[in-house]
């Protein structure tokens, strides 16, 4: 059963911390996709990586550090320098080829009090 | 700078009727569509998709329409049902590259019974 799964589903850490969000995909995909909701926007997209030990700056990368060490995995950690960490964060994965989709775990919610 | 926009936050449709979501890109450059439907606190799941040489795409109860000229694109969903009710985001791609999706904000859309 093939997919992507993220853990936790809900996450709570106290302001000034450091916090690691797990991204995990078996679809043998070669790209992969942090992205960022907040209440009435869009998906932001935050890091991405084509291939293993590669990754780029999306749009809003202060902040948050990722690593693409195997395949399967595209860990991103939020560290004490993003000013405003609270929000939904999704990962995604997609397959080089014409169709450009991709497909998403089903999120975590951060909390930072 | 919003290269993808959704206008309505929120649509309320009757069971039964056509809902039509609409969305509006600024880069003429873009080149791939795709519509996304996303319940809360899921991630977001493919919905359909449309290439920018075509002016339209069918699925069941879903049709996009691109008009590149207006730089618009809207998805009916006919006839709606219950189950139809979540947010809709559109995104959209750019040739090549590394398969980066910009997202729109995303139109609620409610199934009234």
């Amino acid at each position: 059963d093939g997919g992507i799964t993220q853990s936790p589903k809900y996450l709570f850490r106290k302001e000034g911390q450091n916090v690691t969000l797990s991204c995990e995909q078996n679809l043998n995909h070669d790209a992969m996709y942090w992205y960022r909701q907040d209440p009435g926007q869009g998906l932001r997209l935050i890091y991405y990586s084509q291939i293993v030990n590669d990754f780029q700056k999306g749009d809003i990368a202060e902040g948050y550090s990722v690593s693409r060490e195997k395949k399967e995995s595209f860990p991103l950690t939020v560290t004490s320098a993003q000013k405003n960490p609270t929000a939904f964060y999704l990962c995604a994965s997609s397959i080089f080829g014409d169709t450009y989709e991709q497909y998403f775990g089903p999120g975590t919610r951060l909390t930072v009090t | 700078d919003q290269q993808v926009k959704q206008n309505s936050p929120s649509l309320s449709v009757q069971e039964g009727r056509i809902s039509i979501l609409n969305c509006d890109y600024t880069n003429s450059m873009f080149d791939y569509f795709l519509w996304y439907k996303k319940y809360p606190a899921e991630g977001p799941t493919f919905l359909i998709s449309i290439s920018s040489i075509k002016d339209k795409n069918e699925d069941g109860r879903f049709t996009v329409f691109l008009n590149k000229s207006a730089k618009h694109l809207s998805l009916h969903i006919v006839p709606s049902q219950p189950g139809d009710s979540a947010v809709y985001f559109c995104a959209a791609a750019l040739p090549q590259g590394a398969q980066k999706l910009v997202f729109g904000q995303g139109t609620r859309l409610t199934i009234n019974p």
